[in-house]
């Protein structure tokens, strides 16, 4: 089946630095990239995804790139906010189940 | 719509007794999941149903674990007997994609067993 691995898994930034997160897949037949954040005692939310025929996509502070080639994805917060904080997951999938990373612990201090 | 619903909440329980949780997904989703949340292990599916049949039980820890889903608009999740290392965080979610969409998480059932 699918592994995911996501790096690292705690980060601190200060506030207006950017933050990346890294994840790496095993199986090449996935083909769609979600990233959920989760604040604290809530549950899991997308925040974006991309699949397998983009290489790039972005929403405001947020991006993600994909490259296929080498199995990774990665996240890119831009003028990080408090408010960001949170564990953000990715995961992968080739076709309705999707497998999580680990999760990573951001941190974004004042 | 009131996204997906669960319950209970929290529970606390006693080793060896029967737990069962609850969720009622988004109306017009075809896809259910149970995924189980621990520091340890993240976010780890444990069954998938499609149109209310079970596609893929591979994450169900062992035969302690059983699932149902009778109709599109309810599933269980039972736990029988419950044991310490099942304490996690429960989460139902569903979609509505014939290939890998947007995944909606309920609030999840924090399980505690003493």
């Amino acid at each position: 089946g699918e592994n995911v691995e996501q790096h690292p898994s705690t980060l601190s930034v200060q506030e207006g630095d950017s933050a990346v997160i890294k994840c790496t897949y095993s199986d090449s037949a996935s083909n769609y990239f979600p990233w959920y954040k989760q604040e604290l005692g809530k549950r899991p939310q997308l925040i974006i995804d991309i699949r397998s025929n983009v290489g790039e996509k972005k929403d405001q502070r947020i991006a993600v790139t994909l490259n296929k080639t080498a199995k990774h994805f990665s996240l890119h917060i831009t003028e990080t906010q408090p408010e960001d904080s949170a564990v953000y997951f990715c995961a992968a999938s080739m076709r309705s189940t999707l497998t999580f990373g680990k999760g990573t612990m951001l941190l974004v201090s004042p | 719509d009131a996204g997906v619903i669960q319950s209970p909440r929290h529970e606390v329980t006693e080793m060896g007794q029967e737990v069962t949780l609850r969720c009622k997904p988004i109306s017009g989703h075809n896809s259910l999941f149970w995924y189980r949340q621990t520091m340890m292990r993240g976010l780890e599916l444990l069954i998938y149903f499609n149109n209310n049949v079970p596609i893929d039980d591979s994450g169900m820890p062992e035969d302690r674990f059983s699932a149902k889903m009778p109709n599109a608009s309810f599933s269980t999740l039972k736990i029988q007997p419950s044991e310490p290392r099942d304490s996690a965080v429960y989460f139902c979610a569903s979609s509505f994609s014939e290939n890998a969409g947007e995944l909606f998480f309920g609030e999840g059932s924090r399980l505690t067993v003493l």
